[in-house]
């Protein structure tokens, strides 16, 4: 069990310009989250997948935001034309959901920097 | 509007006593609570977590308390060491299994 990857681990881009990160959950979790954490706070939830199905969108995940789990494995998020508010670090979990609760496992993260 | 509240930003002990970081709820809905630990750079490690069926869950060094009356619980490092320091979120499951997270405290435990 490798647990959850993420990649790439930056990304500096200027505004404008599409990005796309990708997470690699751990091996049979069917939940996947992804959460975006600021300076000074806790992770914010953006939005999470049971198998392939997107279940859930946060009000922080605008139209410039998608995200995709093609046939329940990894997932990636892409923001489309990147705005400086958009700098971030970008974590994405994963769990194994259970009869009453679950225990959701972070990835290292991805620091993205919107110049 | 803040549904998880650590209201210590930091928090300085010295090696051997014990660290104690609070956390505030306002929704009596949530039934289950998590700690995580971060590093700089790191993504959350998971620490602890206690339903709330409970009001105690202990694990080595580590004890979460649970007051569910007060919507108060608190992480207990006993004894606590200088690999300790970082910053410890508490999180709250919500619907869905999304987790509302506090703005976290540093501890720091000085040799």
């Amino acid at each position: 069990d490798t647990g959850v990857s993420q990649n790439p681990r930056h990304k500096i881009t200027k505004r404008g310009q599409n990005v796309t990160f990708r997470c690699d959950p751990i091996s049979e979790h069917n939940r996947l989250y992804w959460y975006r954490q600021t300076l000074g706070q806790g992770p914010e939830f953006l939005t999470y997948f049971q198998n392939e199905a997107q279940l859930e969108k946060s009000r922080l995940l605008s139209d410039r935001f998608s995200a995709e789990r093609p046939k329940g494995s990894f997932s990636t998020l892409e923001i489309q034309r990147t705005e400086q508010g958009d700098s971030a670090m970008y974590l994405c979990a994963s769990s194994l959901v259970r009869a009453v609760t679950d225990t959701q496992y972070f990835g290292p993260g991805t620091r993205l920097t919107v110049l | 509007d803040q549904q998880v509240k650590q209201n210590s930003p930091s928090l300085s002990v010295q090696e051997g006593r014990i660290s104690i970081l609070n956390c505030d709820y306002t929704n009596s809905m949530f039934d289950y609570f998590l700690w995580y630990k971060k590093y700089p750079a790191e993504g959350p490690t998971f620490l602890i977590s206690i339903s709330s069926i409970k009001d105690k869950n202990e694990d080595g060094r580590f004890t979460v308390f649970l007051n569910k009356s007060a919507k108060h619980l608190s992480l207990h490092i006993v004894p606590s060491q200088p690999g300790d320091s970082a910053v410890y979120f508490c999180a709250a499951e919500n619907q869905g299994g999304k987790l509302i997270f506090g703005q976290g405290t540093e501890l720091s435990v000085k040799p």
